[in-house]
């Protein structure tokens, strides 16, 4: 079965932009979380999603969001972009969540 | 912040030998899972050990779990080339309907020939 998409795979944008990335999970599995895997950080867990609501959030600024539509995608938006931000997003999906993730292989986002 | 603490940071061993990670975290856990990453791409997940388990095995991986040591180790036997990675562990809270992973720093492996 196809496994948990990410795209873009890879964005340049500018300091002040706005961003959208988008993730499709595994066909069936309605938890989708999102993390944020930097050097310095590591891996930091930004929020899930589970029947488009948002269960849990980490501890991000305000300009870090996100929604799930009813067929599970999920999206996340990063508001005024930082140097900062400039990092690997990861989205993981599960069917209910807890349990094992599937993660996909990430979104590249370098702020300039 | 991170939650669990990995070590070693780095070990490099070569094929045919075993690899032990070690991993510590701070609160009670529902469960605790690794994961295997190459070169910064998604990550796999290799192994899940809950919170009432002590040892767990799948394949070449061994797992042990010490919850009053609040403490975790991963075992790779016979270890191969293709087993180089960054190696995290992530303990699972699951607080009533939220669930979330806490990562660790993670262990770089480097299995040479």
């Amino acid at each position: 079965k196809a496994g948990v998409t990410q795209t873009p795979r890879y964005l340049i944008k500018t300091r002040g932009q706005q961003v959208t990335l988008s993730c499709s999970p595994i066909s069936g599995h309605r938890s989708v979380s999102w993390y944020q895997q930097t050097p310095g950080q590591g891996l930091q867990f930004l929020f899930e999603y589970f029947s488009e609501t948002q269960r849990n959030k980490g501890n991000f600024p305000g300009r870090f969001s996100g929604r799930q539509f009813s067929n599970s995608r999920s999206e996340m938006n990063v508001s005024t972009l930082e140097l900062g931000d400039s990092a690997l997003y990861l989205c993981a999906s599960s069917e209910t969540g807890g349990q094992g993730y599937t993660f996909g292989s990430g979104t590249r986002l370098t702020v300039v | 912040s991170q939650q669990g603490e990995e070590d070693p940071q780095a070990l490099s061993i070569q094929e045919g030998e075993n690899a032990t990670m070690n991993c510590s975290y701070k609160t009670s856990i529902n469960n605790l899972q690794w994961y295997r990453q190459n070169s910064g791409r998604g990550l796999v997940h290799l192994i899940l050990i809950r919170s009432n388990e002590r040892e767990k095995h799948s394949g070449r991986l061994r797992v042990t779990l010490d919850t009053s040591k609040k403490s975790s180790s991963l075992l790779i036997t016979a270890s191969r080339a293709a087993d180089t990675a960054s190696y995290f562990c992530a303990t699972a809270l699951n607080t009533g309907t939220a669930s979330k992973l806490t990562f660790g720093t993670g262990t770089r492996l480097q299995v040479t020939l």
